[in-house]
């Protein structure tokens, strides 16, 4: 099992460019999550999909927009990139239910730098 | 409003001196707190859930204990391939009440650093 993947690993971005960051688990877990991570600030949520079909906003989710294409894959998007957008952007899944133990597992991240 | 501390920002320890991290937390009504571990350019890996207080699990050379206000990550003779930044977790509710409806917030973590 490859467990959470994301692509791309890098990306250097200019402002005001778009670009979609791309994320599948196959680990048949319902829910999936969007993090960045800065220094010093932890990881903080940008959006979540607690189930196919939908999507929440999180701490941070200005300038993002998210779309859960199937189970498998939840894609997040930078419509107009900002310098205040670098940073290591993770995805994560959890299985989720009565009996789920409810921690999440992480992808390799996609490091961003916008110029 | 939430929140979860990390403390030291950053260890050093020589091979074999044993120390503990510590993770407050003020979130009302603890449902669970995970510990993290994250290597380097790498995503964050799972390492413990503690759901209760009096709770303790183990891990090779990690041990981690939960009270009603704190956590604690101990190593024990810790080797340099314990060298990482250590991350805790808070598990929260969302505003449905709904089973699958809960997100983890995370403290800015702990940065262990183990010299030969």
């Amino acid at each position: 099992n490859a467990g959470v993947t994301q692509t791309p690993k890098f990306q250097v971005l200019k402002t005001g460019q778009s670009m979609t960051l791309q994320c599948a688990q196959d680990m048949n877990h319902n829910s999936m999550y969007w993090y960045r991570q800065d220094p010093g600030m932890g990881l903080r949520l940008i959006y979540y999909s607690a189930s196919e079909g939908t999507t929440d906003k999180g701490e941070v989710p200005n300038g993002y927009n998210v779309s859960r294409l199937n189970k498998r894959e939840f894609s997040l998007r930078l419509e107009s990139a900002a310098p205040s957008q670098t940073s290591v952007y993770f995805c994560a899944s959890s299985e989720q239910g009565r009996r789920s133990s409810y921690e999440q597992y992480f992808g390799p991240g996609t490091r961003l730098t916008v110029t | 409003e939430d929140q979860v501390t990390q403390s030291p920002e950053a260890l050093r320890l020589q091979e074999g001196e044993s120390s503990s991290l510590n993770c407050s937390y003020t979130v009302s009504g603890l449902r669970g707190l995970f510990w993290y571990r994250q290597d380097p350019g790498k995503g964050p890996e799972f390492l413990f859930t503690l759901y209760s207080a009096g709770e303790e699990k183990e891990k090779e050379r990690l041990k981690a204990t939960l009270t009603k206000k704190e956590s604690f990550l101990h190593i024990t003779a810790p080797k340099p391939e314990d060298s990482a930044t250590y991350l805790c977790a808070v598990l929260l509710w969302g505003f449905l009440l709904l089973s699958n409806d809960y997100k983890l917030s995370f403290g800015a973590g702990t940065t262990v650093t183990v010299r030969a």
